[in-house]
């Protein structure tokens, strides 16, 4: 069965290190994006990319980068993280209209 | 970037009844589409429903039905004989048709569904 899966699970890291959230899918979907889910604020779009090698931010896409040199990965790079990015990273592909989202399970990262 | 307004931040219902979560939305758009999400404690983002706009005919699966108003922007998501199941976090989401494939999400709504 296809699927999208994110790795890892849960990460703890330290400020100013470089982190990258790994995101995998077996949809063959174009569509690729990462959200930041935080209380109160819902889910929010860090970057999105509409295929291979095309790449744009999304609302909050300061200090974070991605970039698609296939169909199925979109790795999330945090360049140098920092407290303010500890969250719940969620990746998602879609087939495009009218479709909506197949989300992985997500990452929570803490960042101390 | 459009908005989309999530009022009720946590509802109860009891087990066997039916409950109402709210959205709107703000758009100059008339086609779109629109969804709800639901987030268990697992953490997984489980697609509940989706309505395409220009079809007038509320969308229904199972005991989910929505009531979408497209004048005044409401689209609202109704769960019927509530199961202690439902208890999630409910996200309700919008997507333009005519720019890309981004959703635009609501805050979220926590429901418990209660004994």
């Amino acid at each position: 069965d296809a699927e999208i899966t994110q790795s890892p699970r849960h990460k703890i890291t330290e400020t100013g290190r470089q982190v990258t959230l790994a995101c995998h899918q077996t949809w063959n979907h174009n569509n690729m994006f990462w959200y930041r889910q935080d209380l109160g604020h819902g889910l929010r779009l860090i970057h999105y990319s509409y295929g291979v090698h095309d790449t744009n931010k999304g609302e909050v896409s300061d200090g974070y980068s991605v970039s698609r040199s296939n169909t199925e990965d979109l790795p999330l790079t945090l360049e140098s993280a920092a407290s303010s990015q500890t969250s719940v990273y969620f990746c998602a592909s879609s087939a495009g209209h009218p479709y909506g989202y197949t989300f992985g399970s997500g990452t929570r990262l803490t960042v101390v | 970037a459009q908005t989309v307004t999530q009022s009720q931040p946590e509802m109860s219902v009891q087990e066997a009844e039916t409950v109402t979560l709210s959205c709107t939305y703000d758009t100059s758009e008339s086609n779109y589409y629109l969804f709800w999400y639901k987030q268990p404690p697992s953490r997984q983002m489980i697609l509940v429903i989706r309505q395409e706009a220009y079809k007038q005919q509320n969308a229904t699966e199972n005991r989910f039905s929505v009531n979408f108003q497209k004048a005044a922007k409401s689209f609202s998501l109704k769960i019927s004989d509530s199961q202690l199941g439902d208890t999630a976090m409910y996200f309700c989401a919008f997507m333009r048709t005519n720019s890309g494939y981004a959703l635009n999400f609501g805050k979220g709504t926590s429901l418990l569904v209660t004994p």
